[in-house]
């Protein structure tokens, strides 16, 4: 069975720009979850999907938003980039929304960095 | 809100020794879902084990077991017989079964374990 897919691997934009990160979840899992991790803030949960609604999230500006399809992949969407953007953007995937539905399988990550 | 932190940023052991990495936790609710991953250099997170809060019973997975305390509020894990592949950043991380805590996991800050040869 395939694991979790983000693309791309790595990314680099400026300030000011937006970005799209994609992540396709393991076949059969309906809920999907966000989470940047950076060295001073650790990881932290940006949303989670679930049947494409957005049912839980995180404090993060409105800069950050995702969307996820019929199929279960889902989309994280950052709109004017800042510095503090940089960052390592991990996608997981579980069965279910709820926690007994756990545990969640990761991705590779997308490295975003941002000049 | 739930906390999950862990005092030890940076761990080393020899390999075939046991080391301990230490968890502390808060959460208002009763029932919920402790892990923890395991973040080699390849940064993919991969889950070690997990443990029910309501279970009694500590969760083992083959060289790794937890010593879960609820009253404690404490979760560390035990890796026996390290091996060099056991060499990575280690997260306790807390899922709440109810509330609005779809899909959420909060992580500790890491510990970094280097395992000797």
């Amino acid at each position: 069975k395939a694991g979790v897919t983000q693309t791309p691997r790595y990314l680099i934009k400026t300030r000011g720009q937006q970005v799209t990160l994609s992540c396709s979840p393991i076949s059969g899992h309906r809920s999907v979850s966000w989470y940047q991790q950076t060295p001073g803030q650790g990881l932290q949960f940006l949303f989670e999907y679930f049947s494409e609604t957005q049912r839980n999230k995180g404090n993060f500006p409105g800069r950050f938003s995702g969307r996820q399809f019929s199929n279960s992949r889902s989309e994280m969407n950052v709109s004017t980039l800042e510095l503090g953007d940089s960052a390592l953007y991990l996608c997981a995937s579980s069965l279910g929304s709820g926690a007994e539905n756990q545990p969640q399988h990761f991705g590779d990550g997308t490295r975003l960095s941002i000049l | 809100a739930q906390t999950v932190t862990q005092s030890q940023p940076e761990m080393s052991v020899q390999e075939a020794e046991t080391v301990t990495l230490s968890c502390t936790y808060d959460t208002s609710e009763s029932n919920y879902y402790l892990f923890w991953y395991k973040q080699p250099p390849s940064r993919q997170m991969i889950l070690v084990i997990r443990q029910e809060a309501y279970k009694q019973q500590n969760a083992t997975e083959n060289r790794f077991s937890v010593n879960f305390q609820k009253a404690a509020k404490s979760f560390s894990l035990k890796i026996s017989d390290s091996q060099l592949g056991d060499t990575a950043m280690y997260f306790c991380a807390l899922a709440n079964a109810g509330g609005t805590s779809y899909g959420k996991l909060t992580f500790g800050q890491g510990t970094i374990l280097t395992v000797h040869p």
